[in-house]
């Protein structure tokens, strides 16, 4: 299986930040990589596909990039609603796989 | 397009897991309907999926527990997980898979617990 690790795991910053995490896969991926967004008790939600692609409806402050075995999800200006824990995830190869997770809390 | 999932919160230990997903405002031609898990306080895991034709793909580490089945007359498709053991205990999630493998439509999710 392929295993992707998210730097850092947890994150603290304020409203304004501009904030950046990555995602690291252990073989290349290719741009083969999406990232989700998922908030206490609800399911997650699409934020970037294709590793750089802006899923409809998503703010343009959400910016993904990266490819091979490095990704990056930028986020250029915290808002309130973006706190919360993000995912990355490989569709390479089957199983489909998820990092651990970038939680982002207040400072 | 929503994804409505349904089935017991409380099943008991080497029993099986049964759980539904009901698409609404969509077709379920054409997608794949993929079926994810979140063990509490955990990440997600991918289990499998159905295609439209009824194709499906397991995660491997489930072995033969896993089976995933389509009713496209009902536009519902069904999860059931054999031998359940306490490390199942999991947020299941219903999920439709646009492309390859982004999960662009999720259900609310359900807790299903292992316990007897």
């Amino acid at each position: 299986d392929i295993q992707l690790t998210q730097s850092p795991s947890s994150l603290s910053a304020a409203v304004g930040d501009r904030v950046r995490f990555t995602c690291q896969a252990t073989q290349d991926i290719s741009n083969n990589v999406n990232w989700y967004q998922q908030k206490p008790g609800k399911a997650p939600k699409l934020l970037i596909y294709d590793a750089s692609n802006l899923e409809v409806g998503v703010p343009i402050r959400f910016r993904g990039s990266g490819s091979g075995t490095d990704f990056t999800l930028t986020i250029s200006s915290l808002q309130p609603e973006d706190f919360a824990t993000y995912y990355c995830q490989q569709y390479e190869n089957l199983p489909f796989t998820f990092g651990p997770g970038t939680k982002v809390d207040v400072k | 397009v929503q994804l409505q999932d349904s089935g017991p919160g409380l099943v008991k230990p080497s029993e099986t897991l049964s759980l539904s997903c009901t698409v609404s405002g969509g077709s379920i031609s054409s997608y794949r309907w993929t079926w994810i898990r979140q063990p509490p306080g955990k990440g997600l895991e991918w289990i499998g999926y159905i295609d439209d034709s009824g194709s499906t793909n397991y995660k491997p580490s489930l072995g033969s527990r896993v089976s995933i089945s389509l009713d496209t007359s009902k536009n519902q498709f069904s999860l059931k997980l054999t031998s359940v053991t306490a490390a199942d205990t999991a947020v299941y999630y219903c999920a439709r898979s646009r492309g390859m493998g982004l999960f662009d439509y999720w259900g609310r999710g359900t807790l299903v617990t292992v316990s007897s």
